[in-house]
């Protein structure tokens, strides 16, 4: 079936660091995929997402590359901020899964001022 | 922000007693799901509906049940609640025009069974 795996954390970062949260994932069909953040005590929301190969997803400083040959979805930040502290959920959706949102476990992130 | 409402937003019951959750939206998207979110397991589908009376098992659905009687309406109930139930549960929903949607969440109910 379909699956995603992200990095574990929590990962720590000063400042102005540069971000990279690593996802992998596993699906039959042509798969959309997600990237969301979860801020403490509020339900998820999209981050950015990409819907076919090679397309970069991008938002508030974010990007993510949908890389079908090594079947990735990495997040990447520039210079993060320490309003970027929250949890990160990879994500993909396929016609082949009946559309549902299968979830990577979830990459918490501490930025230091 | 999408129009969904999660109650309540917070629980607390006794082992063994049955626990409704409700998910209302007022979106018109034919697909609504129920997830709940544990520490190191990110978030887990329990059950899902893509329409009207029409629901799925997810991957944690034992112990679960689901009805959908109203597009804008789905309702999750714990016949027996066991402190392994004691979670944050999420509603999520999505519509379709024949490719994968990003889903839009609620705020989430906190449950604590003790």
């Amino acid at each position: 079936g379909n699956s995603v795996t992200q990095m574990e954390g929590p990962v720590t970062l000063s400042e102005e660091a540069f971000l990279t949260i690593n996802c992998t994932y596993t699906a039959t069909g042509y798969p959309s995929l997600f990237w969301y953040v979860q801020y403490p005590g509020e339900g998820l929301q999209l981050l950015l997402k990409a819907t076919k190969a090679d397309d970069k997803g991008s938002n508030k400083g974010f990007e993510a590359t949908y890389r079908k040959e090594t079947t990735s979805f990495h997040l990447e930040k520039g210079s993060v901020q320490v309003s970027d502290s929250a949890v990160y959920f990879c994500a993909l959706s396929a016609n082949t899964g009946g559309f549902k949102t299968i979830f990577g476990a979830g990459t918490r992130l501490f930025v230091k001022a | 922000d999408a129009g969904i409402t999660q109650s309540p937003r917070h629980k607390v019951t006794e082992t063994g007693t049955p626990v409704t959750l409700r998910c209302h939206q007022t979106e018109n998207h034919r697909y609504m799901y129920w997830y709940r979110q544990d520490p190191g397991h990110g978030l887990r589908l329990i059950h899902y509906s893509y329409g009207v009376k029409d629901t799925d098992k997810g991957e944690v659905s034992d112990g679960y049940s689901v009805s959908r009687s109203k597009t804008e309406d789905f309702l999750l109930t714990l016949e027996s609640a066991t402190s392994s139930q004691t979670s944050v549960y999420f509603c999520a929903i999505s519509d379709s025009t024949g490719e994968p949607t990003e889903a839009f969440f609620g705020q989430g109910t906190r449950l604590t069974v003790v």
